[in-house]
């Protein structure tokens, strides 16, 4: 079945520091890509997303660019602040459109971002 | 800004208990969904909802689980007779549109408590 692996965290950040958060995905044909964000005391919220190959979601400064070749989807910016401090989930739905809203997360990493 | 909110935001129950668990989904969206997340694990998906009726559900989610949309607002979470590893984090979701086409909004979860 469908599987997402995270980098492992927690990460801690300096402010302005450059962020990566790894991401691998395992499913059949052309899933779509997720990055979600829960800040605290919030439910998730969507960061960026990308439904096909080379496609590029960005928000808020960050990036990630939906790599068929190596089934990645990886998390970067590149001056953090104080406030992007959150867990990050990777996410997929799988592909042919029969399982609308069904996500596989992955596990999750905590950013912690200092002054 | 439209927001997806759950109640009660934490329950303590004992053993073999039903609990409701209870979600207001943003009004116009068509979807809706649980998801749940024991402490230090994965967000897994349990139940799609649409056009009052289940599109999809886990192997998590068995005879237990039953969902609801009784009065065209709310959408409802039962859990018949809970058990310890019921224990975990339950959010629910909604959306416009499928996940890959539109984004899940979800709500800052409910915390429940087996003992």
């Amino acid at each position: 079945g469908d599987s997402v692996t995270q980098m492992e965290g927690p990460v801690t950040l300096s402010e302005e520091a450059f962020l990566t958060i790894n991401c691998t995905y395992t499913a059949t044909g052309y899933p779509s890509l997720f990055w979600y964000v829960q800040y605290p005391g919030e439910g998730l919220q969507l960061l960026l997303k990308a439904t096909k190959a080379d496609d590029k979601g960005s928000n808020k400064g960050f990036e990630a660019t939906y790599r068929k070749e190596t089934t990645s989807f990886h998390l970067e910016k590149g001056s953090v602040q104080v406030s992007d401090s959150a867990v990050y989930f990777c996410a997929l739905e799988g592909a042919g459109g029969t399982s609308y809203g069904k996500l596989t997360f992955g596990q999750g990493t905590i950013l912690t971002v200092h002054p | 800004e439209p927001e997806v909110t759950q109640t009660p935001s934490h329950q303590v129950t004992q053993m073999g208990q039903e609990v409701i668990l209870r979600c207001v989904p943003i009004s116009n969206h068509l979807y809706f969904y649980w998801y749940r997340q024991i402490l230090g694990q994965k967000v897994e998906f349990l139940v799609s909802f649409y056009n009052n009726e289940i599109s999809e559900k886990s192997e998590i989610f068995d005879d237990q689980f039953s969902v609801e949309r009784p009065d065209g607002s709310n959408f409802t979470l039962k859990i018949r007779s809970t058990k310890l590893e019921d224990s975990a984090m339950y959010f629910c979701a909604s959306s416009a549109q499928g996940a890959n086409t539109g984004e899940l909004f979800f709500g800052e979860g409910s915390r429940l408590t087996v003992l």
